[in-house]
């Protein structure tokens, strides 16, 4: 089984700061990626970004972005330019068949 | 289209009745995925559907739950003889199989919220 491991359960950031939250995972499979969604108040899980683990670069999407490093088996989400509206719960989740295994997320809180 | 649609958004029930959810997935979306998901914790997987069969079942979905999908297009979740852990969100989503990206990007729906007094 995968493991996934969001080490942060709180986060605090000045609105237009970056921030940079954590996820590490375990997994044996040889080719794998690592998707990041993000979950309001209103309870839908919104996708926001992707990273395969083959992609050379560090997947990018407006104000996000990943900073990889496979072998650590770690990808940080970097937000940009924080935003009131970031305030919520963050999951990663790498996928494991044809299904997500979602970590326990980092609710993070965007203050003026 | 307007996404994925989860029906009702919020149950209360009395301890022993059964519930029943109904999820709307995308219309092109071939696969079906409902999640449980309780409080400060991640969504967890509880089965997912292929078209109308029933590919993958957790083994957190006890024999009180059965889902369906009997036409490939809705599904509907049901607890029988509900009991207080049940109280959660489940999550419905879907995606198509055969996207070229290699990443198939779950849609989720807002959740059905249960609550078992």
């Amino acid at each position: 089984a995968q493991k996934i491991t969001q080490t942060q359960p709180g986060m605090f950031v000045q609105e237009k700061e970056a921030v940079t939250l954590d996820c590490t995972y375990d997994t044996s499979d040889q080719s794998y990626g690592l998707f990041w969604y993000k979950q309001p108040s209103s309870g839908e899980m919104i996708f926001l970004i992707y990273q395969g683990s083959y992609d050379e670069q560090n997947a990018t999407e407006g104000r996000y972005s990943l900073n990889f490093q496979k072998a650590r088996k770690s990808a940080n989400l970097v937000i940009s330019a924080s935003q009131l509206g970031d305030s919520a719960r963050y999951f990663c989740a790498p996928p494991g068949g044809n299904k997500l295994t979602f970590g326990t997320g980092t609710q993070l809180k965007v203050e003026l | 289209d307007t996404g994925v649609s989860q029906d009702p958004r919020h149950k209360i029930t009395k301890r022993g009745q059964n519930v029943t959810f109904r999820c709307d997935p995308i219309s092109e979306h071939n696969r079906l995925y409902w999640y449980r998901q309780t409080l400060g914790q991640g969504p967890e997987f509880l089965t997912y559907f292929q078209n109308e069969a029933q590919l993958e079942k957790s083994r957190l979905l006890s024999d009180r739950f059965s889902a369906e999908r009997p036409k490939g297009s809705f599904s509907t979740l049901e607890i029988q003889r509900t009991e207080q852990g049940d109280s959660a969100m489940y999550l419905c989503a879907s995606d198509r199989t055969g996207t070229s990206s290699g990443a198939n990007v779950l849609t989720f729906g807002a959740g059905s919220r249960l609550t078992v007094l």
